[in-house]
């Protein structure tokens, strides 16, 4: 149990375009899901909280009007890159915690890899 | 808020020997550490955490030492094996505001043969 799964796996995009990444809890409900990014060897960085059925908080420094997040339900979440540029280009992983839990419970997806020539 | 500091960034042991990384929190307020292990491309995977009441947690090979007066805590390895090969993240939990994990800078663990 507990499966948080991530779609795509990796895209490739062109500088300018926008790119949509889903983040699904499987097999349990989650009122908030967390987007990390992880450069290359770097540690994973908190973009933003996303809660369903209201705005995402968004960490310091994290463009909101860049990184669209919607939480439009229980099991999805979604993150939209928008005109993407080559620094752009990360791992985005989310993770989500089922309902009732706290921070503490946390369950990663797979993660994206986003490549933006 | 939180601040997590992680040592060292790079690790080489042999198979067989012990491996230990470090982690220091700023936030008193703090009460759980978690333990990531994260292979290339891969998504982190919780081996081990350890909450602010308890100082030593023991799971098999893998070990978590907590000091709170020191606000610092450890993850021990004994008898490493190449699949140990990783990085290691180490996390504490910022209380104050929305909670959220703040992650160390990370560990890259070689286990040679």
């Amino acid at each position: 149990g507990a499966v948080v799964s991530q779609h795509p796996s990796r895209v490739i995009c062109k500088s300018g375009t926008s790119v949509k990444i889903e983040c699904r809890s499987l097999d349990f409900q989650a009122t908030t899901m967390f987007w990390y990014r992880q450069f290359p060897k770097k540690s994973l960085m908190l973009m933003a909280t996303s809660n369903e059925g209201s705005k995402a908080t968004y960490e310091q420094g994290v463009e909101k009007d860049k990184f669209l997040i919607n939480h439009a339900s229980l099991t999805l979440s979604t993150l939209t890159v928008t005109s993407a540029h080559p620094e752009d280009s990360s791992f985005y992983i989310c993770s989500a915690g089922p309902l009732g839990t706290s921070v503490e419970t946390q369950y990663f997806g797979p993660g994206t890899r986003l490549l933006v020539l | 808020g939180e601040n997590v500091e992680q040592h060292p960034s790079t690790l080489s042991v042999q198979e067989g020997d012990s491996a230990v990384i470090k982690c220091t929190y700023s936030d008193s307020a703090s009460n759980y550490f978690p333990w990531y292990k994260q292979e290339l491309g891969k998504r982190p995977q919780l081996i081990i955490d350890i909450r602010s009441n308890v100082g030593e947690k023991k799971d098999q090979r893998i070990a978590v030492t907590l000091n709170k007066t020191a606000k610092h805590f450890s993850l021990h390895i004994t008898e490493t094996q190449p699949e140990d090969s990783a990085v290691y993240f180490c996390a504490a939990v910022e209380i104050q505001g929305a909670q959220k994990l703040v992650f160390g800078q990370g560990t890259r663990l070689t286990i040679n043969p």
